[in-house]
């Protein structure tokens, strides 16, 4: 059973820095691409970022690109969000999620509030 | 980028149907995949590639898609159905790989 479970979320002041990180279970990680997925109070979901299975692949949403920045270690079995000049509609709950193609593996995200 | 385009809500009594549709340009020639996410939980998968159901989901719970619009329907809705609902497709043209429609709140009556 894939189990992933996200930590690292946060209250942050706007321009500042904040790192995720995703510890995955259940599935040969390496062989899976991941991608973190983000829901604003009030609004859908939203996809953020996907690396593929031995990280030399990076994808980014318009959104993120330039300010995020996503990698995984293979030998942790863990995925992180590096993010940085946080604004405040960075605002949501970040889920971790196996996806390739569909999501058959989603984490119960971490919450990351960016405010002054 | 592809836009999928959802009605914000739905509403249904219980034990009739629900149809959810997700509208894009020619979207019968992709693969549509549809979540449930219920209030602080994480989505869950309840159909993928169109029809297919993951193990756990319902049979009353089902997909199709034709045209420039894909339908989730639910039979014999029950309170425990009311979520938010996205589709979602794959778009490895570009460098926006993962698509997700705005999202329907079904609401059981």
């Amino acid at each position: 059973e894939v189990q992933l479970l996200e930590s690292g979320g946060g209250l942050v002041q706007p321009r500042g820095s904040l790192r995720l990180s995703c510890a995955a279970s259940g599935f040969a990680f390496s062989d899976y691409a991941m991608s973190w997925v983000r829901r604003a109070p009030g609004k859908g979901l939203e996809w953020v970022s996907t690396v593929s299975g031995n990280g030399g692949s990076t994808y980014y949403a318009d959104s993120v690109k330039g300010r995020f920045t996503i990698s995984r270690d293979n030998s942790k079995n863990t995925l992180y969000l590096q993010m940085n000049s946080l604004r405040a509609d960075d605002t949501a709950v970040y889920h971790c999620a196996k996806i390739w193609n569909y999501g058959d593996g989603w984490g119960q995200g971490t919450l990351v509030t960016v405010s002054s | 980028s592809y836009v999928l385009t959802q009605p914000p809500s739905v509403s249904v009594a219980p034990g009739q149907t629900a149809r959810i549709t997700c509208g894009g340009d020619n979207i019968g020639s992709k693969s549509v995949h549809w979540y449930q996410q219920r209030p602080g939980q994480a989505p869950v998968l309840v159909v993928h590639d169109d029809t297919d159901r993951p193990s756990g989901i319902p049979e009353r719970v089902s997909g199709s898609n034709s045209g420039n619009t894909a339908t989730l329907t639910i039979s014999r809705v029950e309170v425990g159905d009311e979520a938010d609902y996205f589709c979602q497709v794959w778009d490895s043209s570009s460098d926006h790989l993962v698509i997700f429609g705005g999202g329907t709140k079904l609401t059981v009556l």
